[in-house]
């Protein structure tokens, strides 16, 4: 089965809160992971990704979070707005092929997905 | 430049037929995933190609799913003997694979697949 889920099926926020989407994963092999953003009829799109050396990295508005030592993953929108209204799907990558020069093709494990209902 | 595109953007076919679905990657990708999407849920690998070959096929459901890659580019998702629990999208990725590249894999529009 999947070893990434979701805590949180439906988040529902006011515009300008933060959100925080949660998610939990269980392969100790994935050093990698990326959130997506799937709005209705389009595919995920790419917004934020981070390495298992790393526990923190920042985007626009996004901040995402890696507790390896509970293999937690978050992702923080800051200042929620209509625009971020989407289904939100974090992935683990299982490397298919040895990493070599920093490149590597990746099978993605994604979970269900959270839908952010932002609320004006 | 251009992204990941899909062809057909939606088909319907009816039970027992067989379908062909077409994946474009972003130029110069040499790594294509396919991946499906039933109403509601994540997302489900299917098949990676590096280059031509295809060295990841466990995710194809059964027999009647195939997938080729001719020229490292173009890739098309066979459906032989279409059944209803067949219908979703079906999401093509892209990404590149060479020294100092991503790993981001860059999703199409998918093609949304309806069995009657």
């Amino acid at each position: 089965g999947k070893s990434v889920g979701l805590h949180l099926p439906t988040l529902s926020v006011q515009e300008g809160d933060n959100s925080i989407i949660n998610c939990a994963y269980s392969n100790s092999a994935s050093d990698y992971f990326i959130w997506y953003k799937q709005e209705s009829g389009k595919g995920p799109q790419f917004i934020i990704d981070i390495r298992s050396n790393m526990d923190k990295r920042q985007g626009q508005r996004v901040t995402v979070l890696l507790n390896k030592t509970v293999k937690h993953l978050s992702l923080q929108i800051a200042a929620t707005q209509p625009g971020d209204s989407a289904v939100y799907f974090c992935a683990e990558d299982l490397p298919l092929t040895p990493r070599r020069y920093g490149g590597a093709t990746n099978k993605l494990i994604f979970g269900t997905g959270t839908l952010l209902a932002v609320q004006p | 430049g251009a992204g990941v595109s899909q062809s057909p953007s939606n088909k319907v076919t009816e039970k027992g037929k067989d379908v062909e679905l077409r994946c474009d990657p972003i130029s110069g990708h040499t790594a294509l995933y396919w991946y499906r999407q039933s109403l509601g849920q994540g997302l489900e690998f299917l098949i990676y190609f590096q280059g031509n070959s295809a060295p990841d096929k466990s995710g194809l459901p059964s027999d009647r799913f195939s997938a080729e890659r001719t020229g490292g580019s173009v890739s098309t998702l066979t459906i032989q003997r279409t059944q209803q629990e067949d219908s979703a999208v079906y999401l093509c990725a892209s990404s590149s694979d060479i020294a100092g590249g991503t790993d981001t894999q860059y999703f199409g529009p998918g093609t949304r697949l309806t069995v009657l």
